[in-house]
């Protein structure tokens, strides 16, 4: 069982927005704004999208946002594309150690 | 540009150790840490565990402790994951990430990953 929780699929069609929520506790994801979010192709590695809740690296699509309120963590990605269907995974700070959610698959319709 | 670049696959028995090598290029190794995470097939991520490349501290997760080393070279400017007493339930790919800002949850780049197969 991952320490963080996320839905285990989503799906949209081209153009639509989703959004992926990550609930934590109040001693790791509620207690921090160090929420990060990876993206991750079949066969791939995992890429990036979103650190400190809210910020995009350099190269990252604008339509990927992220945000936090309480205990979850939200990413959402506007005017979805075919590129888009992966598996996204969020993170948070926990004191000394690392978190992952169990991850959320998403499908483009 | 920052890159981290894996050893290749690795097959191993039961009861084998594995090393995995993670190089890096493209910053000061000594200036990040180095994260390891692994994932089973079809799985999701699991954290591993951390090491200073600067200090040599490292920081493992519990359920690796007393199995797991990781170390570094850095002359050679690579890190290094071994994992002892394998076992089925290891079998896994195993990536590297520089932990960009120390907080073990901001990882940024990731290595390709290196497979590693536990098989009798």
């Amino acid at each position: 069982q991952s320490a963080l929780t996320q839905p285990a699929s989503v799906s949209g069609s081209p153009g639509q927005w989703i959004t992926i929520s990550c609930t934590g506790g109040s001693s790791d994801l509620g207690s921090y704004n160090l929420v990060s979010w990876y993206q991750q192709h079949p066969g791939k590695a995992p890429k990036l999208i979103i650190y400190d809740v809210n910020k995009r690296p350099s190269g990252v699509s604008n339509r990927f946002s992220g945000s936090k309120s309480g205990n979850t963590a939200s990413l959402t990605i506007s005017g979805l594309l075919a590129e888009d269907e992966a598996s996204y995974y969020c993170s948070s700070h926990a004191g000394s150690r690392g978190i992952f959610g169990g991850g959320t698959k998403l499908t483009v319709l | 540009q920052v890159q981290l670049v894996q050893s290749g696959a690795e097959v191993k028995k039961p009861g084998a150790s594995v090393k995995v090598s993670c190089k890096t290029s493209g910053y000061t190794f000594t200036s990040y840490n180095i994260n390891w995470v692994r994932q089973a097939t079809g799985q999701g991520l699991e954290w591993m565990g951390w090491m200073n490349p600067n200090s040599g501290q490292t920081g493992y997760a519990q359920r690796f402790r007393g199995r797991v080393s990781m170390t570094a070279n850095s002359s050679l400017r690579t890190a290094y994951m071994e994992l002892s007493s394998l076992t089925s339930e290891d079998t896994a790919v195993y990536y590297c990430a520089r932990d960009v800002d120390g907080w073990l949850n901001w990882f940024d780049p990731w290595g390709q990953g290196t497979l590693v197969t536990v098989s009798s």
